[in-house]
């Protein structure tokens, strides 16, 4: 049973890159797509982006310019990186499994509330 | 982003059957599968059904449907700890990302 645990920095200043990353365990990281999604009382949940173990990677065109996702296979984890931040990046941030390409997510991390402020 | 439309709360007794709906298109709903995530009080959304099947561990009061464009999450006799926000999601090969429903209050009277 995979569970997925992620960690970051939760203040940010504007313009700084938001870091995060979420470890995976108990499963393969082989076959699975790992994403990470952000929710924001005003927009709701968003998805930002997504990669597999081979590297390969698809991010959504809204966010594809400040956007990358990267996996460290040797520790099982992946991680997201998003420059230059502002108040509108604001959310709580989750990394979620989906099994196929364009597969539902499960399961999710236990999100990561980022806060970007002055 | 949210092209998915989902009714804004639904309510029942202890026991009662509810039914949630998530409305898209042929973009998105029509052609992919359709997860459905529950979140208790802001905690960190938990998958109850993909496409229609159970993730394990998900109480088999949980059903999903779908017809044409609209998927459907019935819960077949409400607990108390089913109240909830419930969303949809599914990926869209037009816009080329996941969309996702803006929610489903659930509360159990």
């Amino acid at each position: 049973q995979v569970q997925l645990q992620q960690w970051g920095a939760g203040l940010l200043k504007p313009s700084e890159t938001l870091s995060l990353t979420c470890a995976v365990y108990g499963g393969s990281f082989s076959g699975s797509y790992w994403n990470w999604i952000r929710q924001t009382p005003g927009e709701g949940l968003e998805w930002i982006g997504k990669t597999d173990q081979s590297g390969f990677t698809k991010y959504n065109p809204s966010l594809k310019s400040r956007v990358t996702i990267s996996l460290d296979r040797s520790n099982n984890r992946f991680s997201l990186k998003l420059t230059s931040v502002t108040a509108a990046d604001t959310a709580v941030y989750y990394c979620a499994s989906a099994t196929d390409l364009r597969w539902p997510f499960d399961p999710w991390g236990q999100g990561t509330q980022v806060t970007v402020s002055s | 982003q949210s092209a998915l439309t989902q009714e804004a709360s639904v309510s029942g007794t202890v026991g009662q059957k509810v039914t949630l709906s998530c409305t898209g298109n042929n973009n998105n709903i029509g052609t992919y599968p359709v997860g459905w995530y529950q979140q208790i009080s802001h905690g960190a959304p938990k998958t109850v059904m993909i496409g229609n099947s159970l993730p394990s561990g998900i109480p088999d009061r949980f059903s999903g449907s779908k017809s044409g464009t609209t998927a459907s999450l019935t819960i077949s006799g409400l607990h108390p700890e089913d109240e909830a926000d419930y969303y949809c999601s599914s990926w869209d090969y037009s816009l080329n990302v996941y969309v996702f429903g803006t929610g489903t209050k659930v509360t159990v009277l």
